[in-house]
């Protein structure tokens, strides 16, 4: 079964709109860490926001905020205010259990910025 | 500029080819990745180095040899590679041990390697 599930492929949104980018995770662990990456046509793979299982309150990190809801296992990623350098395919990734624990990431979604 | 560097960004080698990928971290991290990615495909680890101590291995060809000299620098050695070999490598970095899954790994600009 899959660990990380992005179900868009592919979104559009227009310049200074907000835009919801879908994530959902499978974990019997209760310490587990989730993590969005943001890679532009490059090919680098940038951090962008991180939410631990225990944290209270959603992650915040300028535009981008994670809607965390737990219950339902999913982590979706919210940018507000697009604009056409957000263009760039985005990752969902979660850690489990102690340290040492590596990336399990999802396969991502394209998202298209336009003016 | 990025805390972990790659070189080559690009690489073009035929299959009979020795060459290797360079990575170093300037982060002072004591974790190293290598990790590939493949088109249409999430990405795949391939080796995991904690204190140069290689902790994971994801059942990789062994056409594919890492090498980890310390903490800061981390190579692929690549030798008889498949076309099918041909994706973007991307070396990564973390500070392991305090806080559990909530370290931060981070990546590279990668480097695209194409197997002709």
């Amino acid at each position: 079964a899959q660990k990380i599930t992005q179900t868009q492929p592919g979104m559009f949104v227009q310049e200074k709109e907000a835009v919801t980018l879908d994530c959902t995770y499978d974990t019997s662990d209760p310490s587990y860490g989730l993590f969005w990456y943001k890679q532009p046509s490059s090919g680098e793979m940038i951090f962008l926001i991180y939410q631990g299982s225990y944290d209270q309150q959603n992650a915040t990190e300028g535009r981008y905020s994670l809607n965390f809801q737990k219950a339902r296992k999913s982590a979706n990623l919210v940018i507000s205010a697009s604009q056409l350098g957000d263009s760039a395919m985005y990752f969902c990734a979660m850690r489990e259990g102690g340290g040492y624990s590596t990336l399990t990431f999802g396969k991502g979604t394209m998202l298209l910025v336009s003016p | 500029e990025t805390g972990v560097t790659q070189t080559p960004r690009h690489l073009v080698m035929g299959m009979t080819n020795k060459k290797s990928l360079k990575c170093e971290q300037h982060l002072g991290h004591n974790a190293m990745y290598w990790y590939k990615q493949s088109a249409k495909k999430p990405l795949e680890l391939m080796f995991v180095y904690n204190f140069k101590e290689q902790t994971e291995n994801n059942s990789v060809p062994s056409r594919f040899s890492p090498e980890c000299p310390n903490s800061s620098h981390l190579f692929l050695h690549l030798h008889t590679l498949q076309p099918e070999d041909s994706a973007l490598y991307l070396c990564a970095s973390s500070q392991e041990g305090d806080r559990g899954p909530g370290n931060t790994i981070y990546f590279g600009e990668g480097s695209w390697l194409t197997v002709v």
